[in-house]
């Protein structure tokens, strides 16, 4: 079974600051994807960054970037020069490479929700 | 155009009561997703359609009923909900059903009110 941990329920940072946020995960897979998701107050889901386990490199999304370290299972995410419309929850998702059936699935996160302050 | 639109954004309903929830993508997705959320809570799946075709039911009470009519739309009839119903129900899609090598696209939910 896969499980991811985010172990920051609320996280707060002041405008223009650096913030990261952490999350694990665990899988029996080599090879599988993973997906941070921002869903602001009352509006809708939306991809922030997506990583491909079996590229080394980190991705990067404009402010966001991502901490992949596979062997640790680690998936962090940093958000550089933080703006008042980052405040939202934040889910950290994990995307089997399989497309059976019984892997069709995303496992979030229970979330950490973030507040930039101004 | 990664687009997915929910109908209505609101809705409130008896326990006596049948509505229905609509969702639409036209990205050519051929695989559609319906979730619940509860407050802080994420996402939980329900069920999953590849090619119109229901491929996931995650064990969910009669009460709910999906339906896919078209690879654009996808709705989800509600019957005799109970109070602890209430909560966001989104809609995904993706290009097909390919586990994690598919990004999911999320609509903005209805916000569901069961009294």
């Amino acid at each position: 079974a896969q499980t991811v941990t985010q172990s920051q329920p609320e996280m707060s940072v002041q405008e223009a600051e650096t913030v990261t946020l952490s999350c694990t995960y665990d899988t029996s897979e080599n090879n599988y994807y993973l997906f941070w998701y921002k869903q602001p107050p009352s509006r809708q889901m939306i991809l922030v960054i997506r990583q491909e386990a079996y590229k080394q490199q980190n991705a990067t999304e404009n402010r966001f970037s991502v901490n992949f370290q596979k062997a640790a299972k680690s998936f962090s995410l940093k958000i550089s020069d933080s703006q008042l419309g980052d405040t939202a929850m934040y889910f950290c998702a994990l995307g089997s490479s399989y497309s059976g059936a019984g892997s069709y699935q995303l496992t979030f996160g229970k979330g950490t929700k973030l507040s930039v302050i101004p | 155009d990664t687009e997915v639109t929910q109908t209505p954004k609101h809705l409130v309903m008896g326990m006596t009561n049948k509505k229905s929830l609509k969702c639409e993508q036209h990205m050519g997705h051929r695989a559609m997703y319906w979730y619940k959320q509860k407050a802080k809570k994420p996402p939980e799946l329900m069920f999953v359609y590849s090619y119109e075709k229901l491929s996931i039911n995650e064990s969910v009470p009669s009460r709910f009923s999906p339906e896919c009519p078209n690879s654009s739309l996808l709705n989800l009839h509600l019957h005799a909900l109970q109070p602890e119903d209430s909560a966001l129900y989104l809609c995904a899609s993706s290009p097909r059903l390919a586990g994690g090598r598919e990004t999911q696209y999320f609509g903005p939910g209805t916000r569901l009110l069961v009294l």
